[in-house]
């Protein structure tokens, strides 16, 4: 059984598109992240829910908005997509806030052309 | 070694042989510390975590261990296996206390 679930895997699209990656989770933790990996494996956090609530937006552009329409559910919709968007998108869950172990997704390949 | 360009530092051990993979942090502040490992187009996978109050902490086939002093973390790995070949990252709770921030990784290959 699959922990923290990403769709698509792989996701191709042109500039000036909006898409959306959907993440869910069957761990009954109740926060959830974004996190991006860019072309240098570097890791970055984007966003963070707790129980549906966001907790962190770590100045990332507001063409990027995350939904959480419940506690197992954390959606990354982005407007307008650009080239520097081109990265594998990283969903992770834990139980509470900070101070835990969290668990990856398996990750969506954005390529914006 | 430190990362040239798109380059990852890389370690590379023979099989049956032990691993270190060393990480340098930056926030003094920081309580909580996680290892982790990302195979090629997977998401990364939980290791092992250890907190401030503690420097050393085992597993199975690995052990992690913390020095504040110089904010300096290492993962140990015991006979390493090919399947231990993987990107690692270390990651330190952020300011905030509710996100991770991860280190630039290093790159395990394991040699036959």
């Amino acid at each position: 059984d699959t922990a923290v679930s990403q769709t698509p895997k792989y996701l191709v699209t042109q500039m000036g598109n909006d898409k959306s990656i959907k993440c869910e989770q069957n761990l009954g933790h109740d926060t959830m992240y974004w996190y991006k990996q860019d072309s240098k494996k570097f890791l970055k956090i984007m966003f963070s829910y707790n129980n549906k609530e966001l907790i962190i937006n770590e100045t990332v552009p507001n063409r990027f908005s995350p939904k959480s329409p419940d506690k197992a559910h954390l959606n990354l919709h982005i407007n307008s997509l650009e080239l520097g968007d081109s990265a594998v998108y990283f969903c992770a869950s834990s139980s509470g806030l900070g101070r835990q172990g969290q668990f990856f997704g398996p990750g969506t390949r954005l390529t914006v052309l | 070694g430190e990362s040239v360009g798109l380059h990852l530092p890389t370690l590379s051990v023979q099989e049956g042989d032990n691993s270190i993979i060393n990480c340098a942090y930056s926030n003094s502040a920081s309580d909580y510390f996680i290892w982790y490992k990302q195979e090629s187009g997977k998401g990364p996978q939980f290791i092992i975590d250890i907190r401030s109050n503690m420097d050393k902490r085992q597993g199975q086939r690995v052990t992690v261990l913390l020095n504040k002093t110089v904010k300096h973390l290492s993962l140990q790995i015991a006979a390493t296996q090919p399947g231990d070949s993987a990107v690692y990252f270390c990651a330190e709770t952020s300011n905030s206390g509710y996100a991770l921030n991860f280190g630039k990784g290093t790159s395990l290959l394991v040699t036959p």
